[in-house]
């Protein structure tokens, strides 16, 4: 079992529905959780960062965490065309910081 | 806004020739972070610099990858001789915290 499991999809939505992203994590030891956007062929760009179990809030993106069950989201309201690309969970914890990322998935907006 | 700068941008080259990839963190960050990743995969980290020195190597093919960031600052990756399975994108990140890290545009490497 990956450390990290993501659906790498794709997914595809039409413009203004709601998106719902999630990865679930089996090792204990993570204690912060990150959200990653990569448009094609550019690097990953910095989305959310969460530290405990709960919701937080930035615009249109919400990530959410459940440390109990070893399960975050991230939730995209009134998605848009420009928010197509794959998004990419991240997590870590211990002392070396090190980032455990999932597969990605792949997000389309159809106009 | 400050960026992580890498270059090249794209590089085709062939199997046994050497490759170096350069790196150039945000301004201020101790830490540096060179990633690959594999189309359809997350980013794999390959080695991690705290100021010069290596805090982890431990997914770092050392029979033909090296890493050095001599003065704390900038960093060069380089492979030598590269291998078709080599073929990827190389991703350089930074950070000043502990846990967020800030990417480059990477580095997309063509192995013939």
């Amino acid at each position: 079992q990956k450390e990290v499991e993501q659906d790498p999809g794709p997914l595809s939505v039409p413009e203004g529905a709601i998106v719902s992203l999630n990865c679930t994590y089996s090792n204990s030891a993570f204690q912060y959780f990150m959200w990653y956007r990569q448009y094609s062929r550019k690097g990953p760009e910095l989305l959310m960062y969460t530290y405990s179990s709960g919701n937080k809030e930035d615009g249109r993106f919400t990530a959410q965490v459940d440390k109990s069950s070893k399960y975050i989201s991230l939730f995209i309201r009134d998605s848009q065309p420009s928010d197509s690309a794959t998004y990419l969970c991240a997590m870590g914890g211990g002392s070396n910081y090190k980032l455990t990322f999932g597969k990605g998935t792949l997000l389309t907006v159809n106009p | 806004e400050a960026e992580v700068a890498q270059s090249p941008r794209y590089k085709i080259t062939e199997k046994s020739q050497a490759v170096a990839f350069w790196c150039d963190p945000i301004s201020g960050h101790a830490t540096l972070y060179w990633y690959r990743q594999i189309l359809g995969q997350g980013p794999e980290l390959l080695v991690q610099f705290q100021d010069e020195s290596v805090v982890d190597d431990s997914q770092l093919p050392k029979d033909r990858f090296s890493a050095e960031r001599l003065k704390g600052v900038d960093s060069t990756l380089k492979i030598q001789p590269a291998e078709l399975g080599d073929s990827a994108m190389y991703l350089c990140a930074s950070s000043s915290t502990q846990e967020t890290q800030y990417f480059g545009p990477g580095t997309r490497l063509l192995v013939l």
